[in-house]
């Protein structure tokens, strides 16, 4: 069976330090993978899709990057922290199903910039 | 602008009564609508999509292209339906979410 894995599950950071949160899948190959996040309050924001290795596509523009090394592992990184990058990340990934896609969520990472 | 709106924070409803989350959507074309949820402690689920017409745990959701709206409904709603609701436009842009209650 799929499952999908993110760590770590909560973080606490100083504004201007380094991020690397990681996200792998278990039991697919060339998923479509995500990262969102939820700021208090708010609806998810998608801010990045992945169709394969190397292959990034940014949504919103902001300090955050994210790499995909290999097929099932998705990384969120930002070389410095800002206060407004507090929230909740979830990483997410999608297969075709007959009715189009079914999509599973990681548990997700709290993230506390202070 | 895309758009997912959901004007409701906060539903609270008794058991046994109808329930209805209210999600309207501005999007360029015709997008492929969902509803996910988290029930507490639970990670975020996908609980139905307009495409494939399904009915799951009692709950519908009705596209009307006229109104731009995707509303979640549910005849009889339950204790165990309390959790967060979330409407998504092609899985990309999500509302801000609902929180029911059901009241025993």
């Amino acid at each position: 069976s799929q499952t999908i894995h993110q760590w770590p599950a909560t973080l606490v950071q100083p504004v201007g330090s380094p991020l690397s949160l990681e996200c792998t899948v278990e039991g697919t190959s060339n998923p479509n993978l995500y990262w969102y996040r939820q700021a208090a309050g708010r609806g998810l924001q998608l801010l990045f899709y992945s169709i394969g290795i190397d292959q990034i596509s940014s949504e919103v523009p902001q300090n955050l990057s994210a790499s995909r090394p290999q097929d099932r592992q998705f990384i969120l990184s930002s070389k410095k922290l800002l206060l407004s990058d507090s929230g909740f990340y979830l990483c997410a990934w999608n297969e075709p199903t007959g009715h189009g896609y079914e999509q599973y969520f990681g548990p997700g990472t709290r993230l506390t910039v202070t | 602008a895309q758009r997912v709106t959901q004007p409701e924070k906060l539903l609270s409803v008794f058991k046994g009564a109808p329930v209805e989350l209210k999600c309207n959507y501005s999007y360029s074309g015709s997008p492929e609508l969902f509803w996910y949820v988290q029930y507490s402690r639970q990670r975020l689920q996908l609980l139905l999509r307009h495409i494939s017409r399904e009915s799951i745990k009692g709950f519908t959701a009705d596209l009307n292209k006229g109104e731009t709206s995707f509303h979640l409904k549910k005849p009889f709603a339950q204790e165990e339906d309390s959790a967060m609701y979330s409407c998504s436009a092609r899985q990309l842009t999500f509302g801000s979410g609902t929180q029911l209650t059901v009241l025993p």
